[in-house]
């Protein structure tokens, strides 16, 4: 298997336009999570799907961010509009669930800079 | 819901010298406990893992972790610490009665002097 797979790996953009961020789950995997890292905040939940299915969304910072999963092999994360203090590294991981499956694999991450 | 905390922030090490990262995690049920290392510019990798049985394990380049249960502590170890060492190390904790949600700490840098 490739791992988990994001694109893009970078993206530059300017404040105020729109920026989907993707992931693609190791296949088979349940459990879909959405990170992001900064230095200040360090790594940061911002919501987690299982079974295609958001569980938890409270740490998406505000309704400028929003997640889906339309099927088991892909998610999105858009932010619209964009602001500088959005810039950070973005990362999706996939698990296979609780108990002896629960380990989490992460993508090489999205480095986002809001101009 | 759980949380994870990691006590040092930051800590600096000169090459051979012994490393103990502290963990303790809040949730009274039973938890898989994990660390995960993250090189510079790099994403997140598994080091180690803990789901039951022998409560000290090891993991790669060395590592070894500790969980006590009495202290909700599972705290990574090396013997002698490399150069190649230097990173940013995460704990995290999944509760098993609280579906698959994956908690991190928040890390700790470590720099390894050559």
């Amino acid at each position: 298997d490739a791992g988990v797979i994001q694109s893009p790996r970078h993206e530059v953009t300017e404040m105020g336009q729109e920026v989907t961020l993707r992931c693609k789950p190791i296949s088979g995997h349940n459990s879909l999570f959405w990170y992001r890292q900064t230095m200040m905040r360090g790594l940061e939940l911002l919501i987690y799907f299982n079974n295609n299915v958001p569980i938890d969304d409270s740490g998406m910072p505000e309704d400028r961010f929003s997640a889906k999963m339309p099927n088991a092999s892909f998610s999105t994360l858009k932010i619209q509009p964009s602001e500088p203090r959005d810039s950070a590294v973005y990362f999706c991981a996939s698990s296979l669930g609780g108990g002896v499956g629960a380990e989490a694999f992460f993508g090489q991450g999205t480095r986002l800079t809001v101009v | 819901a759980q949380s994870v905390s990691q006590h040092n922030h930051h800590v600096i090490l000169s090459e051979a010298a012994s490393l103990e990262l502290g963990c303790n995690y809040s949730y009274g049920g039973t938890v898989n406990l994990f660390w995960y290392v993250q090189y510079p510019g790099q994403h997140l990798q598994l080091l180690l893992k803990y789901f039951s049985g022998d409560p000290l394990v090891k993991g790669i380049k060395g590592f070894e972790a500790e969980f006590i249960k009495s202290k909700f502590s599972f705290n990574l170890r090396k013997p002698s610490v490399q150069w190649s060492d230097t990173a940013e190390y995460f704990c995290a904790v999944n509760a098993r009665n609280a579906g698959n949600m994956l908690t991190f700490g928040g890390g700790t840098r470590l720099m390894v002097k050559p």
